[in-house]
């Protein structure tokens, strides 16, 4: 699976928005790459998936070069809740080889 | 509830006893995995069922740890003779297919003393 690098930790204040961005040199043709989100005590929760291009909802966006060799998520106007660790991931979307492999993710501090 | 439960919650053990962690998953999804997280690490992949059978157990570390799933829903996480090491949070995931948009448990936070 390909590895990925990201910081290891961001600070922001509140309001502004904040963009984390993935570094996966060895991305695969059928690969996708996912965005999860860690709150303290609780399990990972899924925040967005993306092949190319852009792709929004609302909660983020994630911006793909052609090339693929990075990634950005985009949180809009971040607030406290927004405080967790984000994980880039990079694997097939689908089948035996969906199981998630994680780094150790970027940790968010958002702020007054 | 409509999300992965996992039971219990903490399990605090003694080293060389045996321990079972529950994961009832999302109705219908067929998809189950478990991971296990380390203090200031990412989750770490163990185990994948498909329906009833383990269709990746690549990640389990040795022959201790086992895991079924015999109806195809809930799933059993079962160590042997467990060590210090095996302290650590133990997530559950499931997806309706085996994708990577996955739903995860609570975590049960196992502490071997």
């Amino acid at each position: 699976l390909a590895k990925t690098t990201q910081p290891i930790s961001m600070d922001s204040y509140e309001g502004q928005e904040v963009n984390i961005t993935c570094s996966h040199n060895n991305i695969a043709t059928n690969d996708y790459i996912t965005w999860y989100q860690q709150f303290p005590s609780q399990g990972p929760r899924f925040i967005i998936q993306g092949y190319k291009t852009k792709v929004t909802n609302e909660v983020a966006s994630l911006f793909i070069p052609a090339d693929r060799k990075s990634s950005t998520l985009s949180l809009p106007r971040v607030s406290l809740s927004d405080t967790a660790v984000y994980y880039c991931l990079v694997g097939p979307q689908t089948g035996t080889a969906s199981k998630l492999t994680f780094g150790t993710g970027t940790r968010l501090q958002v702020t007054l | 509830g409509a999300g992965v439960s996992q039971t219990p919650s903490n399990k605090v053990t003694e080293k060389g006893k045996y321990v079972e962690l529950r994961c009832d998953p999302i109705s219908g999804h067929t998809a189950l995995y478990w991971y296990r997280q380390s203090l200031g690490q990412g989750p770490e992949f163990l185990i994948y069922f498909q329906g009833t059978g383990a269709a990746d157990d690549s990640g389990l570390p040795n022959d201790r740890f086992f895991a079924v799933r015999p109806e195809g829903s809930v799933s059993t996480l079962k160590i042997q003779r467990t060590e210090r090491g095996d302290s650590a949070v133990y997530l559950c995931a499931s997806s309706l297919l085996a994708t990577n948009e996955q739903f995860f448990g609570p975590g049960t936070r196992l502490t071997v003393l």
